[in-house]
C-alpha cells in the first residue's frame, strides 16, 4: 500500500467546490513540501502544484493546496468536467530518502 | 520546451533483466536530477529511484538490489535496467525530471508499457 492515504474517491457537480486530502507522517508531509499530480484517463501524470505550492503555467488558479501538520488538502474549485482525473499528493519522506505517493483519488464530475 | 520518451521492450521474461532508455530532448539533460517511476495497471504510483547528471544515484530501498540507473550526458540519455524481473514488476514505467532536492518531478515522459511473462 501506498505511503500517503487519500480517500479513493471524490465526486461532483460542474460549478462545486472539491477537496481532495492527503495524510502522511513527520518523515514525509510533516517535514517536507507536498506535491500535486493530475492524470487524466489513459494519459502519464502531470505536474498540478509544485512543492513550492505554485502552479506551473497553464494550470487554472481554481487549484490550490493548503498544508496542516501532517495533512494536506487539494480543493477545486468551479468543477468543469475536464477535471475528470486522478489525483496523487507526494512528499519527499526522509526515512525512504526520495518520494512517496498517495494512492491517488479518482474525481469524477457528475 | 523539455520533452521526455522512454524505449524498450514491452516484453521481457520473468527472471530476466528490463532495461529501459530515456531520452530528453528540448533541454540539456546536464545539471538535473532525473527519475524513474512505475505504475501497474489500476494502481498507484511509486518512485524508482533517481540519478543526477553527475551519474550520483539514490534508490527506493525496496528495490533497490535489483536496480541500476545511468546515463549517456553527450546522448542526453538515461537509463533504467532492473533485474530478476517477475510479473509483479508489470507495469507501466516513466521517465520523468526531477525531484530537485526534495522538490517536485515536474516533467514526465508518456510512458511505456512493460509486460513480464514468459
Amino acid at each position: 500500500q501506498s505511503v500517503l492515504t487519500q480517500s479513493t474517491s471524490a465526486s461532483g457537480t460542474p460549478g462545486q467546490r472539491v477537496t481532495i486530502s492527503c495524510s502522511g507522517s513527520s518523515s514525509n508531509i510533516g517535514s517536507n513540501t507536498v506535491t500535486w499530480y493530475q492524470q487524466l484517463p489513459g494519459t502519464a501524470p502531470k505536474l498540478l502544484i509544485d512543492s513550492n505550492n505554485q502552479r506551473p503555467s497553464g494550470v487554472p488558479d481554481r487549484f490550490s493546496a493548503s498544508k496542516s501538520g501532517t495533512s494536506v488538502s487539494l480543493a477545486i474549485s468551479g468543477l468543469q468536467s475536464e477535471d475528470e482525473a486522478d489525483y496523487y499528493c507526494a512528499a519527499w519522506d526522509d526515512s525512504l530518502s526520495g518520494p512517496v505517493f498517495g494512492g491517488g483519488t479518482k474525481l469524477t464530475v457528475l | 520546451q523539455v520533452q521526455l520518451q522512454e524505449s524498450g521492450p514491452g516484453l521481457v521474461k520473468p527472471s530476466e533483466t528490463l532495461s529501459l532508455t530515456c531520452t530528453v530532448s528540448g533541454g540539456s539533460i546536464n545539471n538535473y536530477f532525473w527519475s524513474w517511476i512505475r505504475q501497474p495497471a489500476g494502481k498507484g504510483l511509486e518512485w524508482i529511484g533517481r540519478m543526477y547528471s553527475s551519474g550520483s544515484a539514490n534508490y527506493n530501498p525496496s528495490l533497490k538490489s535489483r536496480v541500476t540507473m545511468s546515463l549517456h550526458t553527450s546522448k542526453n540519455q538515461f537509463f533504467l535496467k532492473l533485474s530478476s524481473v517477475t510479473a509483479a514488476d508489470t507495469a507501466v514505467y516513466y521517465c520523468a525530471r526531477g525531484p530537485q532536492k526534495y522538490g517536485s518531478m515536474d516533467v514526465w515522459g508518456q510512458g511505456t508499457t512493460v509486460t513480464v511473462a514468459s
